[in-house]
């Protein structure tokens, strides 16, 4: 069965730029039934869509990030990226990666990586 | 925008009784775009129900979606130590894509 792992930086600095992976395996990325997305959760809060890839490359993002994000997807290495643009301190949060069968829900859902803001 | 507000936030309940949770959308839309999880502490959400009220695969007929519309109910019958968690609502395919509602906290009472 499909199975997705996060993996980031940990810890940045406010205003750099860090890029977070999710790698896929059990099944192939390069899949014209599903999408591939990006969840954040901040400390004790509720969860945020960012955005989400086809395997073709396109992307749809949540307008109240779009300026700072960008995903994008190596079918080769069964893996899609997340690069979010000048960090703050808001942007501490668990981020994780996720499947999604055509337009719907989440699943399955990787473990989830903790990036923390700070300098 | 379509914002879910779900209540309550946090709802105390004893095992063996009955959790109903509610997920109320800002605007309708069709009962098909509704998903439920339930997230436990230092886990990754699970997905509980999509299209409202189709249970996932290994979820416990004690579990019920239902709704449309604006208003759309989670109910967890006879209650087991194990579901005491936090549950999120979620709507596919508004706008944005995907939004979340803010969670129920389903605590031991």
């Amino acid at each position: 069965q499909v199975q997705l792992q996060e993996s980031g930086p940990g810890l940045v600095k406010p205003s750099q730029t860090p890029s977070l992976t999710c790698t896929v395996s059990g099944g192939s990325i390069n899949s014209a039934d599903f999408y591939w997305s990006w969840i954040r959760q901040a400390p004790g809060k509720g969860l945020e869509w960012i955005g989400s890839i086809y395997y073709s490359g396109n992307t749809y993002y949540n307008p109240s990030l779009k300026s700072r994000v960008n995903i994008s997807i190596d079918t080769s290495k069964n893996q899609f990226s997340l690069t979010l643009s000048s960090v703050n301190a808001a942007d501490t949060a668990v981020y994780y990666c996720a499947r999604v069968q055509g337009v719907s829900y989440f699943r399955p859902w990787g473990q989830g990586t903790l990036v923390t803001v700070s300098s | 925008e379509i914002v879910l507000t779900q209540s309550p936030d946090t709802l105390s309940l004893s095992p063996g009784e009955t959790a109903t949770l509610s997920c109320r959308a800002s605007q309708s839309f069709s009962s098909s775009n509704l998903a439920w999880y339930q997230q436990k502490p230092g886990q990754a959400p699970r997905l509980l129900f999509y299209g409202s009220t189709s249970r996932a695969a290994g979820i416990p007929d004690r579990f019920s979606g239902s709704g449309s519309g604006t208003d759309f109910t989670l109910t967890i019958s006879r209650l087991e130590p194990e579901d005491f968690a936090v549950y999120y609502c979620q709507q596919y395919g508004g706008s944005p894509l995907y939004t979340f509602g803010q969670g129920t906290k389903l605590e031991i009472k």
